[in-house]
């Protein structure tokens, strides 16, 4: 079965480092969304692609977050320098189409951070 | 704008026991509404859904029924399992309005043997 590969699985870095996030959507889905979910919380969206157009970054922190899907397929999350509240899970998730009632995300397993 | 609260949790209950986890929301227009489901070490996954008024989702013995007169969307199982403990999400999308999915803050629900 398709699945939305993520990785890492688990980073621990330091304040002011860079982190970096990786996704790999399910072959075939155009739309690649980014969110942050903060424990004991649900998800918020970060940023939402369509191919390698951003549709929404509203609530992207511009300062410190980047997100770019170059060709369209993978997409990378950066955040450049860490801080302690950014320690959280980073879900990417995909979908074949948006905006006709479908609403079916497909969700990786997620990239957890701890930044100390 | 939209938002979707749900029952603040842990939920706990024994094996075979009726489940309810209540959700509401706001929306400006006429939204779809989803329950996500989180398992362990899992990512989420939709759980199941409904479209309009009145609808009813269904799935894996879970269901819920879209109310537009109480603006709720109440996850409901009538005998459940030590294999439905996870986090549950109720979530909204407004299609008329910005496409963007919102979701509420999850109720972890235990199940005891």
């Amino acid at each position: 079965e398709a699945e939305v590969a993520q990785s890492p699985r688990y980073k621990i870095t330091e304040k002011s480092q860079a982190v970096a996030f990786w996704c790999d959507p399910i072959s075939g889905h155009a739309t690649l969304y980014w969110y942050r979910q903060i424990l004991g919380q649900g998800p918020e969206l970060l940023v939402q692609f369509q191919d390698e157009s951003v549709v929404d970054d509203s609530q992207l922190p511009k300062d410190r977050f980047s997100a770019e899907r170059l060709k369209g397929v993978d997409s990378t999350l950066k955040i450049q320098p860490a801080e302690l509240g950014d320690s959280a899970m980073y879900l990417c998730a995909s979908s074949l189409v948006v905006g006709l009632d479908t609403g079916e995300l497909f969700f990786g397993e997620g990239s957890r951070l701890t930044v100390l | 704008g939209n938002s979707v609260t749900q029952m603040e949790g842990p939920v706990t209950l024994s094996e075979e026991a009726f489940l309810t986890i209540n959700c509401t929301y706001t929306a400006t227009g006429y939204p779809s509404l989803f329950w996500y489901v989180q398992y362990p070490g899992e990512g989420l996954q939709l759980l199941l859904k409904a479209t309009k008024a009145d609808d009813k989702g269904s799935n894996k013995g879970f269901e819920a029924t879209y109310r537009k007169e109480t603006t709720s969307f109440h996850l409901e199982k009538g005998s459940v399992q030590v294999s439905d403990s996870a986090v549950y999400f109720c979530a909204l999308i407004d299609v008329n309005r910005d496409d963007k999915i919102i979701f509420g803050k999850g109720t972890r629900l235990h199940i005891l043997p």
